[in-house]
């Protein structure tokens, strides 16, 4: 069975720190895509990042970066210089490779970026 | 260029009652996958539309049907509302079937009283 964990339920920084949340999948599929989704208080998930379980390169976006290790089935998300419109709720999921539109989404975590 | 439009956006109704839950896809996305997210949850997939089809289905009862049109929008109707049915509810459009990302609607949240 697949199956997405985010043992972090809530995070709370200040402004200009950095951090990272954690996510744990299982799958027994061989191949696979691995998501991070925003969810502001709108309710619209907005996509952030999706990884081929063939791709373990770690990857940057301005502030945001994926550390994805296969070795421990994680895909963590790191904020860096966090900033008070970071605050959000943040998926991760997982599919497979195959049909995109059925995810698994973990149960989020919520970050509250404090001035 | 219009992306995933729910309506309506908020929706009280009674235990044992029916509700019908619409949306419209992003324009040249032909596929729609509603989910579930309870207060405090991750969302959970209910179902896929495709071609006018249901292709996939989570492990939801069959109180919970779905409808495609021809112009790929599409409805969620849940039959005999339970107190546990409260949640928003995520429309998502793609392209296909295959691995074309999701573009999520705003959702409708539902509240049953």
């Amino acid at each position: 069975a697949q199956k997405v964990t985010q043992a972090q339920t809530e995070i709370s920084v200040v402004e200009k720190e950095d951090v990272t949340l954690d996510c744990v999948y299982e799958t027994r599929d061989t191949t696979y895509y691995l998501f991070w989704y925003k969810q502001p208080p709108s309710g619209e998930l907005v996509f952030l990042i999706r990884r081929n379980s063939f791709d373990e390169q770690n990857e940057i976006s301005g502030r945001y970066s994926w550390n994805f290790q296969k070795s421990t089935s994680s895909f963590n998300f790191t904020i860096t210089a966090s900033q008070v419109v970071d605050s959000a709720v943040y998926f991760c999921a997982l599919s497979a490779t195959s049909n995109t539109g059925k995810l698994i989404f973990g149960q989020g975590t919520t970050l509250q970026v404090k001035p | 260029d219009a992306g995933v439009t729910q309506s309506p956006t908020h929706l009280i109704k009674t235990r044992g009652q029916q509700v019908t839950l619409r949306c419209s896809p992003k324009s040249g996305h032909d596929t729609v996958s509603w989910y579930q997210q309870a207060l405090g949850q991750g969302p959970q997939f209910i179902f896929q539309y495709y071609e006018e089809e249901e292709r996939q289905r989570g492990n939801f009862p069959d109180r919970f049907s779905g409808h495609q049109f021809p112009n790929y929008s599409s409805e969620l109707n849940v039959n005999a509302l339970l107190l546990g049915d409260s949640a928003l509810y995520l429309c998502a459009s793609s392209f296909g079937t295959g691995d074309s990302p999701l573009h999520f609607g705003n959702g409708t949240r539902l509240t049953v009283t």
